[in-house]
């Protein structure tokens, strides 16, 4: 696609529920990112993938969360017995990497709301 | 760990004016971006600026790598200028995460 989609825009879910959210990175990118931005801070890194070699999960904050990516293309961030803690906006990014800059580009994000 | 600092943590400004901002860095530089976050969220790199200046339009930005800080400049602000503005750390060696400062909330005001 022409950019990084990702779904739901919104979620609001129950603590302890289970969520699942989406990341449609652009096509032919290697690379994909998922990030976490808790109200007023900034951007923290949560796993990366690239190509077929194991993910980076060294940012997940617990063993709650969990990420896979099928095919080399759309990505799933779980998140298992929400806790409000786990409020934010939910980022992806894809980047061709090889570049200087990686071209990344992000996605728009889920906002994750847990009552 | 790898610290990014930026300053202001907010902004205040007329239209018309300009302002810099600026990012501190406790690693030698892999690669420094800056963001800027509009107010419906969405992140759009601005620049990728490893050392040196770099101008594009209203906004130019400068890293001195030796001593570790970046600027950005904008200059005539617009009200579309508002939002968040954040630099982070491309680590080439993980991956190309990107390690972020806690931003600067830029306001501009007709």
């Amino acid at each position: 696609g022409a950019g990084v989609s990702q779904s739901p825009s919104n979620k609001v879910t129950e603590k302890g529920k289970d969520v699942e959210l989406r990341c449609d990175p652009i096509s032919g990118h290697t690379a994909l990112y998922w990030y976490r931005q808790s109200l007023g801070q900034g951007l923290e890194f949560l796993i990366y993938f690239q190509g077929n070699s194991a993910p980076d999960k060294s940012g997940l904050p617990s063993d709650r969360f969990s990420a896979e990516r099928t095919g080399g293309s759309v990505s799933t961030l779980t998140i298992q017995r929400t806790q409000q803690e786990d409020s934010a906006v939910y980022l992806c990014a894809s980047s061709s990497g090889g570049a200087a800059n990686y071209g990344y580009t992000f996605g728009s994000g889920t906002r994750l709301t847990v009552v | 760990g790898i610290q990014v600092e930026q300053s202001p943590p907010d902004l205040i400004l007329q239209e018309g004016a300009n302002s810099t901002l600026r990012c501190n860095f406790s690693d030698s530089v892999n690669n420094l971006q800056w963001f800027h976050q509009n107010p419906w969220g969405q992140l759009i790199n601005l620049f990728y600026i490893p050392s040196g200046t770099k101008q594009n339009g209203r906004l130019s930005a400068t890293t001195v790598a030796t001593e570790r800080y970046s600027l950005l400049y904008i200059s005539s602000s617009q009200t579309t200028d508002s939002g968040v503005y954040f630099c982070a750390l491309l680590i080439y060696n993980q991956g190309g995460k990107l390690i972020f400062g806690q931003g600067t909330e830029l306001s501009v005001k007709p």
